[in-house]
C-alpha cells in the first residue's frame, strides 16, 4: 500500500519564524490533504491539494504529484499554530503520515 | 458549517461496561470511518462502512463492533470495555471517490 512519510517529526519555533513541513508519498496519488490537530485532539482540515499551490492566510501548501511530495509552509508562526500537522492521502481509506509535532514558543 | 459530529468529547467508563460512541454526518456521504489515535502509534483504522448496514474491518477491529442503521449515523461499540481501549477516537467521512475527508471533533475515552 501507499506509504506516507513526514518530516521533521518534531519542530520548535520561535514565534514569528517561518517553517516548511514535508510530506513524501510512495506512489502516485491524485489527492493529498493536510490537517492540523489542535491540543484538544480535533483534526482541522487545512488543505485539500491534489496538485499545485493553495494559500490560506499565513499557511500555504504545494503538492508536486509527479515527484510525490507535498510541502506545508507556515509563515510568521504564532503560539496557536502549535499542535501536530498530518498529511494524508485522502480517499476511501485515508492513509496518514506519522505527523510533525510543532511547538511555537512565545 | 458542522459536517461530522461525535456525541461526546470526553467519556469515562468502567471496565466491562458496554460503550457506544456515536458519529453523525450531514453531508449525505456513503463512507464513514472510525479511527483510534494513541501516542507513538498514529491513527489506526478500526472499522469502516461504505453503505447502510455494510461494514468492513479495518486494521484493529478486535474488541469493537459497529452499527450503521442510517446513512448519516455510524456507531462504534465496545462490547466490554477494557483499559487498553483508553484512547482518542475519531470519526471521519470522506466524500465520494477520492476526495476530501472530514473529521469529527474526537472522543477521548478513559476506561478505569
Amino acid at each position: 500500500g501507499i506509504q506516507v512519510e513526514q518530516s521533521p517529526p518534531d519542530l520548535i519555533l520561535q514565534e514569528g519564524a517561518n517553517s516548511t513541513l514535508r510530506c513524501n508519498f510512495s506512489d502516485s496519488v491524485n489527492n493529498l490533504q493536510w490537517f492540523h490537530q489542535n491540543p484538544w485532539g480535533q483534526l482541522i482540515n487545512l488543505f485539500y491539494i491534489p496538485s499545485g499551490t493553495k494559500q490560506n492566510g499565513r499557511l500555504s501548501a504545494t503538492t508536486v504529484a509527479t515527484e510525490r511530495y507535498s510541502l506545508l509552509y507556515i509563515s510568521s508562526s504564532q503560539t496557536t499554530d502549535s499542535g501536530v500537522y498530518f498529511c494524508a492521502v485522502a480517499g476511501f481509506k485515508t492513509i496518514f503520515g506519522a505527523g510533525t509535532r510543532l511547538f511555537v514558543k512565545a | 458549517d458542522v459536517k461530522v459530529t461525535q456525541s461526546s468529547r470526553y467519556l469515562v467508563k468502567r471496565t466491562g461496561e458496554k460503550v457506544f460512541l456515536e458519529c453523525v454526518q450531514d453531508m449525505d456521504h456513503e463512507n464513514m470511518f472510525w479511527y483510534r489515535q494513541d501516542p507513538g502509534l498514529g491513527l489506526r483504522l478500526i472499522y469502516f462502512s461504505y453503505d447502510v448496514k455494510m461494514k468492513e474491518k479495518g486494521d484493529i477491529p478486535e474488541g469493537y463492533s459497529v452499527s450503521r442503521e442510517k446513512k448519516e449515523r455510524f456507531s462504534l461499540i465496545l462490547e466490554s470495555a477494557s483499559t487498553n481501549q483508553t484512547s482518542m477516537y475519531l470519526c471521519a467521512s470522506p466524500g465520494p471517490g477520492e476526495t476530501e475527508a472530514f473529521f469529527g471533533q474526537g472522543t477521548r475515552l478513559t476506561v478505569v
